[in-house]
């Protein structure tokens, strides 16, 4: 059975830094795996997607990366501003033959200080 | 593009009653969309799976009378949660998936529903 974990599970940081944000998971063999953002309150927005053959993603700030070997991911964040604080949500897609389920790590809460 | 709408956005009911959630593709057809559930400080946890047209398929443990999904059009998922009661409030998110193969999850904004 897959299971998605994050570390830390929050992070607290002052503007400006570089900082990542950790995800293993248990069963390499997965489809894709998929960072998300979530607003208290919110639904999820879709940061970053990266398919198994890949080794990572990059969007403006943002940088994912994917070791599938390993089972690991981390997302990497340039030049933190507040308005990045926010719940990160790393999830991996299981094959087709697996169910395709997405399944989603605990999250890590990230609070960028001014 | 991909965008997907949740309607209500919250909702609170008194226990015994019933409550639906819609779910709407609104500029693409989806096959299948999912429903997932998700109580706070906590991940999102998959309860089933819905296709246009046939059965939804039910996590384990998730009552599939009580947890009523219907995917009548390729645009349009309902939750029907019957005779709710207090446990049942929780945050409430529907996903949306173009075509037949694994492409990307399109998530709705989510209904918060409180039950009294």
């Amino acid at each position: 059975k897959q299971e998605v974990t994050q570390i830390p599970a929050a992070l607290s940081v002052p503007e400006g830094e570089n900082l990542v944000l950790n995800c293993s998971f248990t069963d390499s063999a997965i489809y894709n795996l998929q960072w998300f953002r979530q607003d208290p309150g919110k639904g999820l927005t879709s940061l970053l997607l990266i398919q198994s053959s890949q080794r990572e993603q990059t969007s403006g700030r943002l940088n994912a990366s994917l070791d599938k070997s390993s089972g690991r991911s981390t997302l990497y964040i340039a030049a933190s501003q507040p308005g990045d604080s926010a719940t990160y949500l790393c999830a991996v897609r299981g094959s087709y033959n697996q169910g395709g389920k997405l399944i989603f790590g605990q999250g890590t809460e990230l609070s960028v200080k001014p | 593009g991909a965008v997907v709408s949740q309607h209500p956005s919250w909702v609170i009911c008194k226990s015994g009653t019933s409550v639906k959630i819609e779910c709407r593709s609104l500029d693409f057809q989806a096959t299948t969309m999912f429903w997932y559930r998700q109580f706070p400080k906590q991940s999102l946890m998959l309860m089933a799976t819905s296709n246009e047209g046939s059965k939804a398929t039910y996590e384990q443990g998730v009552e599939k009378d009580k947890f009523l999904i219907n995917h009548a059009s390729l645009t349009l998922s309902t939750l029907t949660v019957t005779s709710a009661h207090p446990e049942d409030s929780s945050f409430y998110i529907c996903s949306a998936e173009p075509g037949q193969r694994l492409y990307e999850q399109y998530f709705g904004p989510g209904t918060r529903l409180t039950v009294t």
